[in-house]
């Protein structure tokens, strides 16, 4: 399977604070995504990465690529209730499709 | 607000009985993916239309069927639901086939009875 996975499977912090997961993948990639997904509902696009860039910020939101290495990790600095969802990370090459990590469940409590 | 729409969010079949899931989309995107997830997996494509162009996933089941009869809409048809096809279905969209963000919508959740 090309499928990327995710570490952890589920992680639970405490609001305020910081949110790192960590996608690796196997084949070589144009693009690497991150989308988030709340329970019972459709994927929302949160971050494109290419892959001849190492580190992007949108918001709370950084994501590094280490094409070497095959991963990406996201964070979530200061991390609020509302952050609770899953998150996937998806990679673009060949296919003209996107395929998915296996997803990190987060909770953020209060 | 430039979207993607499901209809019906919930449906309800009867194991064997046809059942039909429609998605449009105001953001005039020329193509057009159908996912399947079932609980705490990873969405699974099932195909994608590029315009009119109809690209089927090696490993989907003839059970599933799609038309895409205009840019704005397109449907699901599954022809005999047994009861491992419950599960979330969702749409998505893209500018293009190659390597752009996808835009979801909320889904239909599949219950077969």
């Amino acid at each position: 399977s090309q499928q990327g996975e995710e570490d952890p499977q589920a992680l639970s912090i405490q609001e305020g604070e910081n949110a790192t997961m960590n996608c690796s993948y196997k084949t070589s990639i144009n693009n690497l995504q991150w989308y988030r997904q709340n329970s019972g509902r459709g994927l929302v696009h949160l971050i494109l990465i290419r892959s001849n860039e190492r580190e992007k910020h949108s918001g709370r939101l950084r994501v590094t690529l280490d094409t070497s290495k095959k991963s990406s990790s996201l964070l979530i600095t200061a991390s609020r209730a509302a952050d609770t969802a899953s998150y996937f990370c998806a990679t673009a090459g060949g296919g003209n499709k996107l395929t998915f990590g296996t997803g990190t469940q987060l909770k953020v409590e209060l | 607000d430039a979207m993607v729409i499901q209809n019906p969010r919930y449906q309800v079949t009867q194991f064997g009985k046809p059942v039909t899931l429609s998605c449009s989309q105001t953001l005039n995107h020329n193509v057009m993916y159908w996912y399947q997830q079932k609980s705490s997996q990873a969405p699974k494509l099932l195909f994608h239309y590029y315009d009119k162009d109809f690209n089927n996933e090696a490993d989907t089941p003839d059970n599933f069927q799609s038309r895409r009869p205009n840019t704005s809409f397109c449907f699901l048809d599954i022809r005999s639901p047994g009861l491992g096809d419950a599960a979330m279905y969702l749409c998505a969209t893209s500018r293009d086939r190659q390597y752009y963000e996808q835009y979801f919508g909320p889904g239909t959740r599949l219950t077969v009875t």
